[in-house]
């Protein structure tokens, strides 16, 4: 079993729909959750990251952490096609600089 | 500010054949890496290099060697090239610890296409 798992999809939604984007893990030591946004031939750039349990919101991006379950999820409100895109989750402990990566999920939002 | 370059973008190799990807990040970061991504695999770290003159492996470091040339460019080298290291290979960098500024994000090249026929 990997450390992170994310499903990888591909996940279609129509424009405006609500978007719930997942990944669980098992490493209790995690401290620090990022998720981070693949345009299709192009790097991974961080979208969002939270540090411990709660939740972080950042415009129709919302990060939530639970760390009694070892499940995150990243909430995309009023989704548009430019949000059409994989999404990795990404997790570390403090102190370490070496990210666990989920696979990742590829998100389509259709017009 | 062009962040992180990498060199080539494409390239088609056969079995058997060496090549080196280059990287080089102008941020003045000290801490490089290189990840290749596979469908249905995700980002796996090949090796990385805490600050100039330092590397360690990752998790998939058979068939590479890297060479962290300054602060600037960290290069990863096939020896003998073979068809399970066709791959997108991406370079990444990060930025030094003690600023405010949360220091855990990887800010990455646009990838490296390799093939190997």
């Amino acid at each position: 079993q990997k450390e992170v798992e994310q499903d990888p999809g591909p996940l279609s939604v129509p424009e405006g729909a609500i978007v719930s984007l997942n990944c669980t893990y098992s490493n209790s030591a995690f401290q620090y959750f990022m998720w981070y946004r693949q345009y299709s031939r192009k790097g991974p750039e961080l979208l969002m990251y939270t540090y411990s349990s709660g939740n972080k919101e950042d415009g129709r991006f919302t990060a939530q952490v639970d760390k009694s379950s070892k499940y995150i999820s990243l909430f995309i409100r009023d989704s548009q096609p430019s949000d059409s895109a994989t999404y990795l989750c990404a997790m570390k402990r403090g102190g370490s600089y070496i990210p666990t990566f989920g696979r990742g999920t590829s998100l389509i939002v259709h017009p | 500010n062009a962040g992180v370059t990498q060199t080539p973008k494409f390239q088609v190799l056969k079995t058997g054949q060496s090549m080196t990807l280059q990287c080089a990040q102008d941020m003045n970061h000290n801490s490089m890496y290189w990840y290749r991504q596979d469908p249905g695999m995700g980002l796996r770290l090949i090796y990385y290099s805490a600050s100039e003159g330092t590397t360690d492996k990752g998790e998939v470091p058979n068939g590479y060697n890297v060479s962290r040339l300054n602060k600037r460019e960290f290069s990863l080298r096939l020896e003998s090239a073979a068809p399970s290291q066709t791959s997108v290979y991406f370079c990444a960098s990060r930025r030094p610890s003690g600023t405010l500024t949360f220091d855990g994000e990887l800010f990455f090249g646009e990838g490296s296409r390799l093939t190997v026929l």
